[in-house]
């Protein structure tokens, strides 16, 4: 049974640019959550995901956005990046409260 | 506002040193309390899950308690391989479905 697989795993962009994250969820997990984790702290929610819609959204402003797909999978967009946005990208699936991450993506914005 | 404090921010021990980690929360009815596990340069691995003060968790070295303000995960002859980044979280009943998350305690392990 895969669980929450991510890609790509790293990844360098230039100020300004734009990036899409993805996200397949764990096999019979209907909701996606994203976060995002900085060096040394604990993941911030972006945003949650469920019967393709968001339902959720934390203090992130709207160059973060995203999309469900039918199958459950998910894109996490960034654009215009600024150097603050280097962090760890982290997806979570859930079926209930409990949450479960994938290996996240290493962002970095030069 | 909905808040998880974790202490110590680092803790270093020896092989076979027992110790506790504490999680204080603030939330507005909580809903659950998570405990995850963090690898360097990996995703968080969940460990428990407890929903109501007095519950209680068990899996091999590493129990979890919670009461109405804190929540300890206790920590029996740990080993160099339970050195890791502990992650606490909680999700409040009138926070929507967001997990809030501490900043973590950061366990050495030394043989």
């Amino acid at each position: 049974d895969a669980g929450v697989t991510q890609s790509p795993t790293h990844l360098i962009k230039t100020r300004g640019q734009q990036v899409t994250l993805r996200c397949s969820p764990k096999s019979g997990h209907d909701t996606v959550s994203w976060y995002q984790q900085a060096l040394g702290q604990g993941p911030q929610f972006i945003f949650q995901y469920y019967e393709e819609e968001e339902r959720q959204r934390g203090n992130f402003p709207d160059r973060f956005s995203g999309h469900q797909f039918p199958n459950y999978s998910s894109e996490l967009n960034v654009n215009a990046l600024l150097l603050g946005d280097s962090a760890l990208y982290l997806c979570a699936s859930s079926y209930g409260n409990t949450i479960y991450f994938g290996e996240g993506s290493w962002l970095t914005v030069v | 506002e909905d808040q998880v404090t974790q202490s110590p921010e680092a803790l270093r021990l020896q092989e076979g040193e027992s110790s506790s980690l504490n999680c204080s929360y603030t939330v507005s009815g909580l809903r659950g309390l998570f405990w995850y596990r963090q690898d360097p340069g990996k995703g968080p691995e969940f460990l428990f899950t407890l929903y109501s003060a007095g519950e209680e968790k068990e899996k091999e070295r590493l129990k979890a308690t919670l009461t109405k303000k804190e929540s300890f995960l206790h920590i029996t002859a740990p080993k160099p391989e339970d050195s890791a980044t502990y992650l606490c979280a909680v999700q409040a009943n009138t926070g929507g479905f967001k997990t809030i998350f501490g900043a973590g305690t950061r366990l050495f392990v030394k043989a």
